[in-house]
């Protein structure tokens, strides 16, 4: 069983929808992540947040939108996506840094019509 | 900024058999942390092994074993005794031990390396 659960599963929405990915990890971490998978390719860095404030932003579109509500939540909000934003999303958390390994989830395959 | 190589995109072996995944990485900092990890079909990434850059011995858990040449900067990966529920994307990743700075906190992947056990 995995000790960060990601929901949902599977998410397909249209170019004008809103929708939300979620988070959850009750290890006590206070570092926790989001990346992008696409397939056969490493994951790629979106945000970390630290102490549930925004520590790490790689120049992603304002289109996603995360936020932090506590230290065991995490959420990815998405709004006007594009066909290309369709991935794999990876949520994760850790000790702050260091070398505390990154816990995944399972991860939500999201598909953009 | 730091770069992590892996320069077999597959590889392939026998069950029982050992096999090694390559990987070496670029960078100017002394401290640092570096991990295996894999991917099965499932898509959970999993943390297969780690390594402080301070430590001279390699790490070591169960059948998975790593090669860390701090000089040459490398940081292979051996598994012996494969077993069909190795098969997986194995990824290597690097973070930086120094505090402060955007990009602390930062793991950076290699590119991944597709291993095949073959029954």
């Amino acid at each position: 069983d995995t000790e960060v659960t990601q929901t949902p599963k599977h998410l397909v929405m249209g170019m004008t929808n809103k929708k939300s990915l979620k988070c959850e990890q009750h290890m006590g971490h206070r570092a926790m992540y989001w990346y992008k998978q696409k397939a056969k390719k490493p994951p790629e860095l979106m945000f970390v947040y630290s102490y549930e404030k925004l520590s790490i932003n790689e120049s992603v579109p304002s289109r996603f939108s995360p936020e932090c509500p506590n230290s065991s939540l995490l959420n990815l909000h998405l709004h006007a996506l594009q066909p290309e934003d369709s991935a794999l999303y990876l949520c994760a958390s850790s000790q702050v840094f260091g070398n505390s390994p990154l816990h995944f989830g399972n991860g939500t395959r999201l598909t953009v019509t | 900024a730091q770069t992590v190589t892996q320069s077999q995109p597959e590889m392939s072996v026998q069950e029982a058999e050992t096999v090694t995944l390559s990987c070496t990485y670029d960078t100017s900092e002394s401290d640092y942390y570096l991990f295996w990890y894999k991917q099965p079909p499932s898509r959970q990434m999993i943390l297969v092994i780690r390594q402080e850059a301070y430590k001279q011995q390699n790490a070591t858990e169960n059948r998975f074993s790593v090669n860390f040449q701090k000089a040459a900067k490398s940081f292979s990966l051996k598994i012996s005794d494969s077993q069909l529920g190795d098969a997986a994307m194995y990824f290597c990743a690097y973070r930086s031990a120094g505090a402060g700075g955007t990009s602390y906190g930062k793991l950076t992947f290699g590119q991944g390396t597709i291993l095949t056990v073959h029954p």
